[in-house]
């Protein structure tokens, strides 16, 4: 089986870091995407780790170790905008090329 | 360009009806999916089509789920004899599938999603 953890909510002041912890397990792991999703809208693609280390990509950040089976994405500078559920997703290739998602981390930014 | 679309927006149906979710991918993209998404929670995957076929259906929950993409392009996603707990967002995303390369070969297109009133 798989399963993928995340915090439930978040919350942040605007200028500030915040650091968003995604663990899972999973056999024939190839890769883990996280998305971001404002309310009522699509999932919209953030980064994608296959390899550990550190993916940069302006104010966002992507780490993955699989040793660990864990990865976070770190929100550098945060702007209201920035509000919104963060899912991070898993592919397994033992279980084709669906993702399997994780529930969601739902990050509020306060002025 | 266009994305991903998906009609209609928003579905109120009666229990015991059918009804039918229609996605239209990115142009070009052989592999089409379909998820579900609850209220706050991530979204669930249902099925996973690779040009006309259905590579992965393992995520439908009943023989009252179904979908199709005849010619390789658009999907329609079947529900019938709709029950309340059917009650959700319906999402459908698209990828260049065994087309593009490392990155854009997994990456996933979302479409707005259709939300799904059961009575």
């Amino acid at each position: 089986g798989q399963n993928i953890d995340q915090p439930t909510e978040m919350t942040a002041t605007e200028g500030a870091i915040v650091q968003i912890n995604c663990t899972y397990q999973t056999s024939g792991f190839n890769g883990l995407f996280w998305y971001q999703q404002h309310a009522g809208e699509a999932p919209t693609f953030l980064s994608y780790n296959v390899l550990d280390g550190l993916e940069e990509k302006g104010r966002f950040s992507s780490f993955l170790s699989r040793s660990k089976g864990y990865s976070y994405l770190l929100l550098k500078e945060l702007q209201m905008k920035d509000s919104a559920s963060y899912l991070c997703a898993v592919i397994n290739r033992d279980y084709g090329q669906n993702f399997v998602f994780g529930p969601g981390t739902r990050l509020s930014v306060l002025p | 360009g266009a994305g991903v679309s998906q009609t209609p927006s928003n579905k109120v149906t009666e229990k015991g009806k059918y009804v039918e979710l229609r996605c239209d991918p990115i142009s070009g993209h052989t592999a089409l999916y379909w998820y579900r998404q609850s209220l706050g929670q991530g979204p669930e995957f249902l099925i996973y089509f690779q040009g006309t076929g259905a590579a992965d259906d393992s995520g439908l929950p009943n023989d009252r789920f179904f979908a199709v993409r005849p010619e390789g392009s658009v999907s329609t996603l079947k529900i019938q004899r709709t029950e309340r707990g059917d009650s959700a967002v319906y999402l459908c995303a698209s990828s260049p599938g065994l087309a593009g390369g490392s990155l854009s070969y997994n990456e996933q297109f979302f479409g707005p999603g259709t939300r799904l009133t059961v009575l």
